[in-house]
């Protein structure tokens, strides 16, 4: 069974860069993964910040970047703001159609 | 302004069925590929399953833990799309969202719903 893996937790400072990673527990990630971040707050529904590894959803500012990093999918915040303090879950396509989504990671800014 | 409202969530119990809709506004319903995605309290999100666009002859897929027992539908005349939960579990319990992608395009996941809660108890 294929399990997409995330980093439980990161924390960065305000201003800082983090660059958080997207991984599968058998192979590499590959564009033809199309990986897709997203950003989740409590109580809110996720919102879509980047998908096809590295194109930016409408309104996402590009202070949100995605690229594939030797075999994983990541996500870079550059200067980080205190709202940008949230979950942050990846999904991968499997091929058939499925789609898998890693176990989030919770960020924290301080 | 574009909307997918799910409705229909509700507290029942093990072995029971439960009927999910999503009904969408402000956008091209027909040509949307209609995914859920669960979120149980706490924890982290899981893909449950797609209905494709007429383009793809409606074709519906399952995660592996819901496969045999949920059905996925859509009726594009009235822009509302079905999540059919049968023979429920305790571990479906879980805050349901849709979400869309438009079908033969780049899968970008462009709108939400708010979600519609679950609670299956024994």
């Amino acid at each position: 069974q294929t399990v997409v893996t995330q980093e439980p937790s990161f924390s960065v400072s305000p201003g800082g860069t983090v660059t958080l990673t997207c991984g599968l527990n058998s192979g590499s990630v590959s564009a033809d993964h199309y990986p897709s971040w997203f950003q989740q707050t409590p109580g809110q529904a996720p919102r879509t910040l980047i998908y096809n590894a590295k194109i930016r959803s409408s309104g996402v500012p590009d202070r949100f970047s995605g690229s594939i990093l030797g075999n994983t999918a990541a996500l870079t915040i550059t200067g980080a703001q205190a709202d940008d303090e949230s979950d942050y879950y990846c999904a991968m396509f499997m091929g058939d159609s499925i789609w898998v989504f890693g176990g989030g990671t919770k960020l924290t800014v301080l | 302004e574009v909307q997918l409202v799910e409705s229909g969530g509700g507290l029942v119990q093990i072995g029971s069925s439960l009927k999910l809709s999503c009904e969408a506004s402000g956008l091209s319903f027909s040509v949307s590929a209609i995914h859920w995605v669960r979120q149980t309290s706490g924890k982290g999100l899981e893909w449950v399953g797609l209905v494709r666009s007429r383009v793809r002859s409606y074709a519906a897929t399952y995660a592996a833990s819901v496969k045999g027992r949920f059905i996925m539908s859509r009726d594009d005349s009235t822009n509302t799309a079905y999540l059919q939960m049968n023979n429920l579990k305790t571990e479906d319990t879980a805050l349901y969202f849709c979400t869309r992608h438009v079908d033969n395009t780049p899968f970008n996941f462009d709108y939400w719903g708010r979600g519609a809660p679950v609670t299956v108890s024994s």
